[in-house]
């Protein structure tokens, strides 16, 4: 059993698009996040919700909306896709947002590709 | 500013030799570090951790050093393998408000020769 799954695992789309990301785990942990991956390999974050509620907003163009329908659940959705939001999508937990022990454990990774 | 770095972009080692991988940090007030392995097309994957109340911490051929009089932290693989050919990230847990976020270096790739 995949402990955070994350689909799909490629997306290509054309610029201007809307498309979303779901992300799902099984750890029954309180908190989860997105961060994205650049080319360079550097990981940034992006969002954080613990137990449905939003606790981290980094600077993140507004296209980019996240929705947690249960604390099991994290989804990403891009409005009006740019190329320079090709990059690898990572969905993470953590027990809770203090992440006391073990950090996080990561998915599997989106990567979109906008052409 | 804060930034999590680390020294060399790529580390090539020799099967069977110890690897040692650099972070530099520059928040003091962080107190949790973790170290990650992630291989292609995998997310990270969490190797060891250690608190500022410590300056070393074993696993099973990895330890991670802390320093925290220069703000440095390593990790060292003994006995390198194939299976570690992978880039390592160090991430430091900064706490604000209550609430944890992972900052992540850059990464090392190392690169394990036959």
């Amino acid at each position: 059993d995949t402990a955070v799954s994350q689909t799909p695992k490629y997306l290509v789309t054309q610029m201007g698009n809307d498309k979303s990301i779901k992300c799902e785990q099984n750890l029954g942990h309180d908190t989860m996040y997105w961060y994205k991956q650049d080319s360079k390999k550097f990981l940034k974050i992006m969002f954080s919700y613990n137990n449905k509620e939003l606790i981290i907003n980094e600077t993140v163009p507004n296209r980019f909306s996240p929705k947690s329908p249960d604390k099991a659940h994290l989804n990403l959705h891009i409005n009006s896709l740019e190329l320079g939001d090709s990059a690898v999508y990572f969905c993470a937990s953590s027990q809770d947002p203090q992440m006391i022990n073990y950090g996080y454990t990561f998915g599997s990774g989106t990567r979109l590709t906008v052409v | 500013g804060e930034s999590v770095g680390l020294h060399l972009p790529t580390l090539s080692v020799q099967e069977g030799d110890n690897s040692i991988i650099n972070c530099a940090y520059s928040n003091s007030a962080s107190d949790y570090f973790i170290w990650y392995k992630q291989e292609s097309g995998k997310g990270p994957q969490f190797i060891i951790d250690i608190r500022s109340n410590m300056d070393k911490r074993q696993g099973q051929r990895v330890t991670v050093l802390l320093n925290k009089t220069v703000k440095h932290l390593s990790l060292q693989i003994a006995a390198t393998q194939p299976g570690d050919s992978a880039v390592y990230f160090c991430a430091e847990n900064r706490i604000s408000s209550n609430t944890g976020k992972l900052i992540f270096g850059q990464g090392t790739t190392l690169q394990v020769k036959p």
